[in-house]
């Protein structure tokens, strides 16, 4: 079974710009959360989807913001980026929100 | 809220040596308890976890843990390291086994020289 896949791995956006990563989870997953890890705040949880709907929220401000598709697959947008943004993005996808499974990243660095 | 610390932010030990990363865990209730390893490039994988019952958990890659409530403290220990286990090792306490809720610690990076 292929794992969680994320994409794009590395991407640089300047700030004032806007990104959007995309996460397919393991097939039969209907939950993907995603993270924000940075070298200063370590892992801090951004949201979670579950079948289409966002079901958690972490504190981050709304320029952050999520979706996901019928197919399981979800996207994260980051509105007008500033350079606190450079970070690694995971996702994550489980069956109903437990025993999660991590993507490779997305390594997103702002200049 | 919970809390977690993890003492030791970088650990070199020889390979073959024992290891032991620590963690330290503040909540009010019976927490549950993670440990994940990251390797460079990837993401985070899950190496074992306590909710309940038999304090010393085994994990994968032949890692242990045991819980110690009297000294909030989930160690991870492995008795022989090999050089493959160089990577962070993330502990994370949650109030239940949803990883929303979960507070990771700030990690343990792990180096293993031959």
């Amino acid at each position: 079974k292929a794992g969680v896949t994320q994409t794009p791995r590395y991407l640089i956006k300047t700030r004032g710009q806007q990104v959007t990563l995309s996460c397919s989870p393991i097939s039969g997953h209907r939950s993907v959360s995603w993270y924000q890890q940075t070298p200063g705040q370590g892992l801090q949880f951004l949201f979670e989807y579950f079948s289409e709907t966002q079901r958690n929220k972490g504190n981050f401000p709304g320029r952050f913001s999520g979706r996901q598709f019928s197919n399981s697959r979800s996207e994260m947008n980051v509105s007008t980026l500033e350079l606190g943004d450079s970070a690694l993005y995971l996702c994550a996808s489980s069956l109903a929100g437990n025993e999660q499974y991590f993507g490779p990243g997305t390594r997103l660095t702002v200049t | 809220a919970q809390s977690v610390t993890q003492p030791d932010i970088h650990i070199t030990v020889s390979e073959g040596a024992s290891l032991e990363l620590r963690c330290n865990y503040s909540y009010g209730a019976t927490p549950y308890l993670f440990w994940y390893v990251q390797s460079p490039g990837q993401g985070l994988q899950l190496l074992l976890k306590y909710f309940s019952g038999d304090t010393l958990v085994q994990g994968i890659k032949g890692f242990e843990a045991e819980f110690k409530r009297s000294q909030s403290s989930f160690n991870l220990r492995k008795p022989s390291v090999h050089w493959s286990d160089a990577a962070e090792y993330f502990c994370a306490v949650g109030r239940d086994n949803y990883g929303q809720n979960f507070v990771f610690g700030p990690g343990t990076r792990l180096s293993v020289l031959p």
